[in-house]
């Protein structure tokens, strides 16, 4: 059974460029969420799909948009990078659209805006 | 406005010895409260949940307690090991959202 994966694992953008961060769901998982983790703080939710549809977001701007395809993979896309995006973001998958079922976390994409 | 709060940025332990980590929230209609465990360049680890209906819940080594009038969870480690040593995060959801909010995380090291 493979955990959540990410790509890439490090990346290093421009302000104002666009980004495209990947992440392969848990076998079996079909609910996958997007958290941004800044430096010394913990992961923030930026938002969550169930199949294929958004179903949740959190206080990020709209430049920050995402998809989640038939075989459950996601994507996460920011536009207009700004400094402060700079972080780790992290993926997590679940079997379930419930919380209390738990989230299996990626190892994260670390993003350097300068 | 930080809703989970953990106030202790760092502990340090002697391996054997009792690690406890605490957490405070403000939101008292949070109703599932958990831990998770993230070590450097890996993503966190699930590592015990409580429901509001529970005040603590017991998994191997790692107990949990809840306070639902202090608002206040705590994670005891007995006992600790050095490769306990991680940062640990506490999470809080409210039935209804799709969210866990995050405390910002205590780093505890284990002494051997």
């Amino acid at each position: 059974e493979t955990g959540v994966t990410q790509s890439p694992t490090h990346l290093i953008k421009t302000r104002g460029q666009q980004v495209t961060l990947r992440c392969s769901s848990q076998s079996g998982h079909n609910t996958v969420s997007w958290y941004q983790q800044a430096l010394g703080q913990g992961p923030q939710f930026i938002f969550q799909y169930y199949r294929e549809e958004e179903n949740g977001r959190g206080n990020f701007p709209p430049r920050f948009s995402g998809l989640q395809f038939p075989n459950y993979s996601s994507e996460l896309n920011v536009n207009a990078l700004e400094l402060d995006d700079s972080a780790l973001y992290l993926c997590a998958s679940s079997a379930s659209i419930g919380l209390n079922y738990g989230y299996t976390f990626g190892s994260g994409t670390r993003l350097t805006v300068v | 406005d930080q809703q989970v709060k953990q106030n202790s940025p760092s502990l340090s332990v002697q391996e054997g010895r009792i690690s406890i980590l605490n957490c405070d929230y403000t939101n008292s209609m949070f109703d599932y409260f958990l831990w998770y465990k993230k070590y450097p360049a890996e993503g966190p680890t699930f590592l015990i949940s409580i429901s509001s209906i529970k005040d603590k819940n017991e998994d191997g080594r790692f107990t949990v307690f809840l306070n639902k009038s202090a608002k206040h969870l705590s994670l005891h480690i007995v006992p600790s090991q050095p490769g306990d040593s991680a940062v640990y995060f506490c999470a809080a959801s409210l039935e209804g959202t799709y969210k866990y909010i995050f405390g910002t995380g205590t780093r505890l090291k284990v002494l051997a």
